[in-house]
């Protein structure tokens, strides 16, 4: 079973539309959270850090559901702009070592 | 500001080949780190550094050394390059202080072993 898993996607959604993305990872003992975006061919970037309590961000929303050791990610009102690769990401140890999902492309569409 | 700058951006090997990628960053964080990133697979940790003089071994260190000689530079060192190193490469570096302290990347290193 992989540390951390995501549905890879494409969800193809139309501008306005709203959606969500789950990630599941393995190591119960993982204690920081965080989704990436990642565009074509270009590196990842922090979007947002994913808190027990469940945070948000404008038109982004994470939670976390450490029981069932799932992540999730909102997007409301999506824009063209949206249009990325979303990166599930884990801090698994000392270092500050994180693991990354494989990704869930997300195309949205006028 | 540069933050964080990989070179080269491309380059093609031939099998057997060595080669050294050279990462840099300005922000003056203790750690930093290597990655490959693969189609389906999702970014892997090759080698990271909690700090100047020190290095510790990834999810998939085989095949690859580093080196961090100075606190700004993270070299990856490909000694005998194989087609299985194909890939794009990305380093990144991140601040010590606290476990939200987001890893910064750089554009990445497109390798191609021939």
């Amino acid at each position: 079973r992989k540390e951390v898993e995501q549905d890879p996607g494409p969800f193809n959604v139309p501008e306005g539309a709203t959606v969500a993305f789950n990630c599941t990872y393995s190591n119960s003992a993982s204690q920081s959270f965080f989704w990436y975006r990642q565009d074509c061919r270009k590196e990842p970037k922090l979007l947002m850090s994913v808190y027990s309590s469940g945070n948000e961000d404008g038109r982004f929303t994470a939670q976390l559901n450490r029981a069932s050791q799932y992540i999730s990610l909102l997007i409301r009102d999506s824009k063209l702009s949206d249009s990325a690769t979303y990166l599930c990401v884990v801090l698994t140890g000392g270092g500050n070592k994180l693991t990354f999902g494989t990704g869930t492309q997300l195309k949205v569409e006028l | 500001n540069a933050g964080v700058t990989q070179t080269p951006k491309f380059r093609v090997l031939k099998t057997g080949q060595s080669m050294t990628l050279l990462c840099a960053q300005d922000m003056n964080h203790e750690y930093m780190y290597w990655y490959r990133q693969d189609p389906g697979m999702g970014l892997r940790l090759i080698h990271y550094s909690v700090g100047e003089g020190t290095t510790a071994k990834g999810e998939v260190p085989d095949g690859y050394n580093v080196s961090r000689l100075k606190k700004q530079n993270f070299l990856l060192g490909l000694e005998s390059a194989a087609p299985s190193q194909t890939s794009v490469y990305f380093c990144a570096s991140s601040s010590p202080q606290g476990p939200d302290q987001p890893q910064h990347f750089g554009d990445g290193t497109r390798l191609s072993i021939l």
